[in-house]
């Protein structure tokens, strides 16, 4: 079957720009989560969704970083105003219920340039 | 904050050797989980492990979960050019609302 899928792959922006990234979950999954990894580093939480309830932002780094997911499957992860330090990978990563025994499928991830 | 350290960051080994990466933090998980990431990819899962003192096995993989869940290492016998990636371990936030990472470790395999 289809796993999570993000788009676009590889998006350069220049500084200053606005980007959006989008991520297709698995259907039917509950609970849908976006990381930011850096170069060399393990995925930081940004935030969570059960269905199109955010319940936790707290990963946020700021006010320049939005997500949705208004119908419970699609989501969007937004970034205003970007910046060099905005660049990393974002992955988002799909799961089945919120229990965290529970496998979390990740996407390949969208690499975000920021000259 | 829980936060989980891993060790080593590289590890540059001959095929056919064995390997040890350790996952350790201050504070109690009520499970953890490892990942393998390969470039380009997202992180897959490996294994969770949820009972202190576990010990599960995938193959060559032995996983062992610490007797009071605060830590975790992964074995690798007989290591292969296949196994190169970055391993992560990770666990619930304190609030079971997100996964916590570690940094990984990145091992590479030489043929």
């Amino acid at each position: 079957g289809a796993g999570v899928s993000q788009s676009p792959r590889y998006k350069v922006a220049k500084r200053g720009q606005d980007v959006a990234l989008r991520c297709d979950p698995i259907s039917g999954h509950v609970s849908l989560f976006w990381y930011q990894q850096a170069l060399g580093q393990g995925p930081e939480f940004l935030t969570y969704f059960q269905n199109e309830a955010q319940l936790d932002k707290s990963g946020l780094p700021s006010d320049r970083f939005f997500a949705e997911r208004p119908e419970g499957s699609v989501s969007t992860l937004k970034i205003q105003r970007t910046q060099q330090e905005d660049s990393a990978v974002y992955l988002c990563a799909s799961s089945l219920t919120r229990d965290f025994r529970y496998e979390q499928y990740f996407g390949p991830g969208t690499r975000l340039t920021v000259t | 904050t829980q936060l989980l350290e891993q060790s080593p960051q590289f590890l540059s080994i001959q095929e056919g050797e064995n390997l040890t990466v350790y996952c350790n933090s201050s504070s109690v998980f009520s499970s953890l989980q490892w990942y393998r990431q390969e470039p380009g990819e997202g992180p897959v899962l490996l294994v969770t492990v949820v009972t202190g003192g576990e010990v599960k096995k995938l193959k060559r993989l032995t996983f062992q979960f610490g007797d009071a869940r605060k830590d975790s290492s992964l074995h690798i016998t007989a290591a292969q050019p296949g196994d190169t990636g970055l391993y992560l371990c990770a666990g619930p936030g304190e609030y079971g609302n997100k996964l916590v990472f570690g940094a990984g470790t990145i091992l590479r395999v030489k043929s």
